[in-house]
């Protein structure tokens, strides 16, 4: 089946670092990548959109200059979370999206936890 | 816009029990797809059921089974005969069935705990 991993699966870092978190379609190509953002006990909130080779398309109320994303390639898609604060620690789960017969499949990453000290 | 309303936030059962878990939903589309999603402790998503706007017919799978009711715009969870592991929370969520830049609205999720 199709497999999306996360990379790393926990991170801890000061306050004012950045952050990078990886996240791989690793047995199929995806035409399309989502990132989320899940607070304690709340639900999964969309951040971003992107699609490979171009821009991500951002959330109403998500700071773009914020949260880098880049799509480089069709299997790996990275966020980056610039100048990292406390308010910013939370779950960061993506998902990969491919065609298959004729059908949008989507595919959830394991997450990976930030705390921000 | 769409939106998806999971009234329940938290169900308490003992083991055995039947549990329903509601879903209703909001959206213009005329095709749409809608989704049930098991998290546990450990925070992966786990797919459970995605169904087509267009299939009514109610799904079985196991002790699970959902009900799905375009007339109340609502699609239903039920877990028969509950154990422990399937604590969790469980989100329902929907999605327009065709383009490229459909996206995915999950409700808030109902935390469902099982006590032995």
């Amino acid at each position: 089946g199709a497999v999306v991993s996360q990379h790393p699966s926990w991170v801890i870092c000061k306050s004012g670092t950045s952050v990078k978190i990886e996240c791989r379609s690793l047995d199929f190509q995806a035409t399309t990548m989502f990132w989320y953002r899940q607070f304690p006990k709340q639900s999964l909130m969309l951040m971003a959109t992107s699609n490979e080779g171009s821009k991500a398309t951002y959330e109403q109320g998500v700071e773009k200059d914020k949260f880098l994303i880049n799509h480089a390639s069709l299997t790996l898609s990275t966020l980056t979370v610039t100048s990292a604060h406390p308010e910013d620690s939370s779950f960061y789960i993506c998902s990969a999206r491919v065609i298959q017969a004729g059908t949008y499949e989507q595919y959830f990453g394991p997450g990976t936890r930030l705390t921000v000290t | 816009a769409q939106k998806v309303t999971q009234a329940q936030t938290e169900i308490s059962v003992v083991e055995k029990e039947d549990v329903t878990l509601d879903c209703v939903y909001e959206t213009r589309d005329t095709t749409y797809y809608l989704f049930w999603y098991k998290q546990p402790p450990s925070g992966e998503l786990v797919f459970l059921i995605r169904r087509n706007s267009f299939d009514e017919q109610n799904e079985i799978s196991g002790r699970y089974s959902w009900n799905f009711q375009k007339s109340t715009s609502s699609f239903n969870f039920t877990i028969t005969a509950s154990q422990v592991v399937d604590s969790a929370v469980y989100f329902c969520a929907l999605s327009a069935r065709t383009g490229a830049n459909s996206k995915l609205t999950f409700g808030k999720g109902i935390t469902l705990s099982v006590r032995p």
